[in-house]
Order: structure tokens, then C-alpha cells, then sequence
């Protein structure tokens, strides 16, 4: 089965606002990390957080990781159209990469 | 600076028919892995690689069989093809001295349809 669970499926916004997406998973992790994927194209790699890490920064890009709870959660400030795309979060354990169903982020100009 | 490229792009088979998806990465990647994307359904991992030599299952392996041919190369064969394998696949890889904390890097993806 999926190791990680996205939440919410979809989400709409408009430009400008903030978008925040959870992913949920079961096992132990040695890392989580977020993917991005536009219609049609392979998955491009937005930001790593290590099990022993709590938050990330990267651009516009905030990660934070609940190892207790077993929780992710992406946060994008100040969204773009551009940024209209698929969002996965994926865990590794022990070379073995697993990714969630996604969330679907339609940012409207 | 091709990173990681998957052949073909489209293919189309009459079930019981046979195929290999190629895919190759020229970032001198240690671990390689093929995941099969469904609608609704996310990445789910068929295969991986995490050396010249090592193949693992992942979550779906059944009905797929793979070859890691070299470093390089990264193959993914369905000896008898079933409709139920129609899906989006896609090669990915990672890791030059280590594959542990480092991000995976995805091909285009090979849409396949089994009729």
C-alpha cells in the first residue's frame, strides 16, 4: 500500500493567497520529500526534509515534519498561476521511495 | 545534459503481447527506480535498483520483470501484457556517492496502453 496520504485531494485558490498541503504516513521515514508534477511531464523535486529535521525553507516553499505524529505539512506563500500543478509527498525508507496519491492545486490568476 | 530519458513514449499492445521500457541516466546515479502512475491513485513503485547489480521489489511488482543492464540502464520488461497495465510509467534515479537524502530525478514518462 501508498506510505504517504495527501490532504487535501484538490484545492483551489486565488493568486496571491497561501496553499497548504498535509501528507500523512505510517512507518518510520529516513527522510520526506515533495515532488511536483505539471500535466503530462515527470516529477520535478522541490525540497528534502530529514527525520531529524523540523522545518525547511526554500523560496516561497516552507516544509515542516512531525515525526510523532507522522505528518508533513507544504505551505506555498504568495501562490502564482504557475504554481497550478500536482504536489506528492514521497518517504524514503532504506532506499525504498514511496509516494501519496497527491494534491491538485489549481491557483486561478 | 539529457538526465534521465525513457524510451518509448507512447506504446500501444494487444494483451498477451510482450515489451521492454527502456531507460537510461547519465548523471552517474548509483539507484534507479521504475513506478507506474494510475489516475487517482499517485506513484506506486514496481522496481528498484539501489546499485550496478542489486534489484528489489516495490509495492506492485507482479506481472514486470527488470534488468539493471549497467550502471546506466534501467529495464522494465511485461513478458505477457494484460489491460489492467495500462497505466503512465516512469524511470527515475538518484544518488551519486550515496542514494540515502538525496532527491529523485524522473524521466518524461512511457504511456502505455493495453488493449
Amino acid at each position: 500500500s501508498q506510505q504517504g496520504e495527501e490532504d487535501p485531494q484538490a484545492l483551489s485558490i486565488q493568486e496571491g493567497e497561501n496553499a497548504t498541503m498535509n501528507c500523512s504516513y505510517k512507518t518510520s521515514i529516513n527522510n520526506l520529500q515533495w515532488y511536483r508534477q505539471n500535466s503530462g511531464r515527470g516529477l520535478v523535486h522541490l525540497i528534502l526534509i530529514r527525520s531529524n529535521e523540523r522545518e525547511k525553507h526554500s523560496g516561497r516553499l516552507r516544509v515542516t515534519l512531525d515525526t510523532s505524529k507522522k505528518s508533513s505539512s507544504l505551505l506555498i506563500t504568495a501562490s502564482r498561476a504557475a504554481d497550478t500543478a500536482s504536489y506528492f509527498c514521497a518517504t524514503e525508507q532504506n532506499n525504498d521511495m514511496r509516494f501519496g496519491a497527491g494534491t491538485r492545486l489549481t491557483v486561478k490568476p | 545534459n539529457a538526465g534521465v530519458t525513457q524510451t518509448p513514449k507512447f506504446q500501444v499492445l494487444k494483451t498477451g503481447q510482450s515489451m521492454t521500457l527502456q531507460c537510461a541516466q547519465d548523471m552517474n546515479h548509483n539507484s534507479m527506480y521504475w513506478y507506474r502512475q494510475d489516475p487517482g491513485m499517485g506513484l506506486r513503485l514496481i522496481y528498484y535498483s539501489a546499485s550496478e547489480g542489486t534489484t528489489d521489489k516495490g509495492e506492485v511488482p507482479n506481472g514486470y520483470n527488470v534488468s539493471r543492464l549497467n550502471k546506466r540502464e534501467f529495464s522494465l520488461r511485461l513478458e505477457s501484457a494484460a489491460p489492467s497495465q495500462t497505466s503512465v510509467y516512469f524511470c527515475a534515479s538518484r544518488g551519486r556517492d550515496r542514494a540515502y537524502n538525496s532527491p529523485l530525478h524522473f524521466g518524461n514518462g512511457t504511456r502505455l496502453t493495453v488493449t
